[in-house]
């Protein structure tokens, strides 16, 4: 059974730099047949996708946030990780890791972390 | 970006009842769009993908409708663990969310 665990900071001073990862277990983070992304959702709200990173290092991120972004990935530790620079208030936020599965021709997000909350304020 | 709109944004319904979730697009997202619930402190589950294929043990109360830009998520008979909120969602150039459907007893 795969899964996924977040990792990281729960509190981050406005300007700073937001740093999580995501460990996963119970499968290869190299397998093609996936791309791993961050989601998140602040608190009563929606959700927002903020990335994803292919096994081959490719990335994607989302146009409102992609100043900001990074998204990388450890295979040796099957482990992948977000930064988000210059955060404010406005990205508090639980963070979710989760992967895509590219056997679904949506690429539906079939697993989930259990995701971790992110305070920004000084 | 393709905008998701979801109706109702609450629906009240019993145990038992059927209930009928609307999610549309702003522009045609073929058959691309997943269904996901989500409870209270809890992460996201996939209950559809493909608009109408249900992910692995999700029972067979839920089933999806749809193409292009109208969808639709429907539980048959409401058990007690199915009020939560419920999002739509798309890929297109990158995937976005709709705003939810909260189901709760009534």
């Amino acid at each position: 059974q795969v899964q996924l665990q977040e990792s990281g900071p729960g509190l981050v001073k406005p300007s700073q730099t937001l740093s999580l990862t995501c460990t996963v277990s119970g499968g290869s983070i190299s397998s093609g047949s996936y791309y791993w992304s961050w989601i998140r959702q602040p608190a009563g709200k929606g959700l927002e996708w903020i990335g994803r990173i292919y096994t081959s290092g490719s990335t994607n991120y989302n146009p409102s946030l992609k100043s900001r972004v990074t998204i990388s990935v450890d295979t040796s530790k099957n482990q992948f990780s977000l930064k988000l620079s210059s955060v404010t208030a406005a990205d508090t936020a639980v963070y979710y890791c989760a992967r895509g599965n590219l056997s679904t021709a949506m690429v539906a997000f079939d697993y989930w972390g259990q995701g971790t909350l992110v305070t920004v304020s000084s | 970006e393709i905008v998701l709109t979801q109706s109702p944004a609450t629906l009240s319904l019993s145990p038992g009842e059927r209930a009928t979730l609307s999610c549309r697009a702003s522009q045609s997202v073929s058959s691309y769009l997943a269904w996901y619930q989500q409870k209270p402190g809890q992460a996201p589950r996939l209950l559809i993908y493909d608009a109408s294929n249900r992910a692995t043990g999700i029972p067979a109360r839920f089933s999806g409708s749809g193409s292009g830009t109208d969808f639709t998520l429907t539980i048959s008979s409401l058990e007690p663990e199915d009020f939560a909120v419920y999002y739509c969602q798309q890929r297109s150039n990158w995937p976005t969310f709709g705003p939810g459907t909260k189901v709760d007893i009534k």
